[in-house]
């Protein structure tokens, strides 16, 4: 049971455009959100986070929203870059001792 | 460079085989995580421990099993290895037992041929 999907396994951008990648939950407990960035032959590195009593936050070129009534976020990037091809995966996690759940991520191509 | 060390980063093995995977984490941290990455399936939770002790468990086979030391640094043990095992484990790590975010180390490659 995914509790937490992410429908689109790439997509491609073009340099300067915006990069926008979907996440869709289920559970409705989960309260706090957030983005990894994982490079090839690397660890996921922490992106952005977002916690329920907001719908937006942003950092530089990187926006997650949060629309809790559709249980859905997204993270908007502009513009991308080509260093930005990377795959990025959504997580999820509610206030008791839960530990992350994350999704299956999407592999961005930012092409010059 | 995250600070969460893992070893070996690749490994080959054999059906039936038993492997040890090694993670220290970061300086202070007393959480330790590990998922696991097969193909298809993103990341995995498998068990989670904090000062030495259990604190949750996810999709952990019965095959498989974990120990954090009294030094923090944690082993995840895979017996009776199987084809469908081999996928890139991770060990994460954060200060609490619930912290909203936590650091990954660069993983383990586990190959079972």
């Amino acid at each position: 049971d995914q509790q937490v999907k992410q429908n689109s396994p790439s997509l491609s951008v073009q340099e300067g455009r915006i990069s926008i990648l979907n996440c869709d939950y289920t559970n409705s407990m989960f309260d706090y959100f957030l983005w990894y960035k994982k490079y090839p032959a690397e660890g996921p590195t922490f992106l952005i986070s977002i916690s329920s009593i907001k719908d937006k936050n942003e950092d530089g070129r990187f926006t997650v929203f949060l629309n809790k009534s559709a249980k859905h976020l997204s993270l908007h990037i502009v513009p991308s870059q080509p260093g930005d091809s990377a795959v990025y995966f959504c997580a999820a996690r509610n206030s008791g001792n839960t530990p992350l759940v994350f999704g299956k991520g999407t592999r961005l191509s930012v092409i010059a | 460079d995250s600070g969460v060390t893992q070893t070996p980063k690749h490994l080959i093995t054999a059906t039936g085989q038993r492997v040890t995977l090694r993670c220290s984490p970061r300086s202070g941290d007393l959480s330790v995580y590990w998922y696991q990455q097969s193909l298809d399936q993103g990341l995995q939770f498998l068990i989670q421990y904090y000062n030495g002790e259990e604190r949750a468990k996810g999709n952990i086979l019965e095959r498989f099993s974990a120990q954090q030391f009294p030094d923090l640094h944690s082993e995840l043990n895979l017996s009776s290895l199987e084809l469908g095992d081999s996928a890139l484990y991770f060990c994460a790590s954060s200060v609490g037992t619930a912290s909203n975010t936590i650091y990954f180390g660069e993983g383990s490659w586990l190959t079972v041929v």
